[in-house]
C-alpha cells in the first residue's frame, strides 16, 4: 500500500473549516484513498473515502487532486469534538483478509474556542 | 454502522500474570480480525491477523508465545498477553473486517504493575 505524508499537526478555530492536506505520490490506480480519526483514548472512527472523485457524506468532504497525488478532508464547521488525530490511509479495496490498514503518523488536530 | 466491542475497557493486572482481552462483532460475522497496539502518543500498530478456525498471522517482531490470539467464532476473537510485564502497558485496539470495510472496536487500556 502507498505511503502517506501528512503534517503533524494543525489548529483551527472552533466554527471554521478544517482542510487537512495528505500527499500519495506514490498512489497506484486501484488504491483508495481512506480517513479515519482517533479522539483521546478511543478506536480509530471511519470518516470518508474515494478513489478519484470528490466525495462528501454527513461529517466531512473529500477533496482528491486529478493526478491523486494528493487530498484534502475538510471539515466544514469544526467542533471542539472534532479535536483528534487524523490519519489519511492508501489502500486496495479489498473484501478479505488482506483488508488490513497501516497507519502513520496522522495529524493531531486542536480545534480551538 | 457496524459495532465493535471490546472487554474489558481497562485492566490493571500484576506483572507476571495474564490477562485475556475480548473483541466482539456485535450485528455481523467477521472472519477476520485484526488486533492493534499503541503506546502513548504513538500511532497503532499491528500485532496480528486473527482468522476464524485457524491459526493466526503475528508481524514480525511480535512473540505469538506472548500474545496468544484465539479466533473461535465468527464474532469473537481474544488476545491473551502472557506473562504480562511492565512494558506490556499499552492501549490494544482490535478491528473487525466487515465486507471492504474496517470497523475498529473502543479499545482496551492495559497497565501492568
Amino acid at each position: 500500500d502507498a505511503k502517506t505524508t501528512q503534517p503533524t499537526s494543525m489548529d483551527c478555530a472552533e466554527g471554521r473549516a478544517a482542510n487537512l492536506p495528505c500527499n500519495h505520490s506514490t498512489i497506484s490506480g486501484n488504491e483508495y484513498v481512506y480517513w479515519y480519526r482517533q479522539i483521546h483514548s478511543q478506536g480509530p472512527q471511519y470518516i470518508i473515502h474515494g478513489l478519484k472523485n470528490n466525495e462528501t457524506n454527513e461529517m466531512a468532504s473529500l477533496i482528491i487532486t486529478e493526478d491523486r497525488k494528493s487530498s484534502t478532508l475538510i471539515l466544514p464547521h469544526a467542533t471542539l469534538r472534532d479535536t483528534a488525530v487524523y490519519y489519511c490511509i492508501v489502500r486496495v479495496a479489498r473484501s478479505n483478509a488482506g483488508n488490513m490498514l497501516t497507519f502513520g503518523g496522522g495529524t493531531r488536530l486542536m480545534v480551538k474556542p | 454502522g457496524a459495532v465493535v466491542s471490546q472487554h474489558p475497557s481497562r485492566v490493571i493486572c500484576k506483572s507476571g500474570t495474564s490477562v485475556k482481552i475480548e473483541c466482539r462483532s456485535l450485528d455481523f460475522q467477521a472472519t477476520t480480525m485484526f488486533w492493534y497496539r499503541q503506546f502513548p502518543k504513538q500511532s497503532l500498530m499491528l500485532m496480528a491477523t486473527s482468522n476464524e478456525g485457524s491459526k493466526a498471522t503475528y508481524e514480525q517482531g511480535v512473540e505469538k508465545d506472548k500474545f496468544l490470539i484465539n479466533h473461535a467464532s465468527l464474532t469473537l476473537s481474544t488476545l491473551t498477553v502472557t506473562s504480562a510485564h511492565p512494558e506490556d502497558s499499552s492501549f490494544y485496539i482490535c478491528s473487525a473486517n466487515g465486507g471492504y470495510e474496517q470497523y475498529f472496536g473502543p479499545g482496551t487500556r492495559l497497565t501492568v504493575t
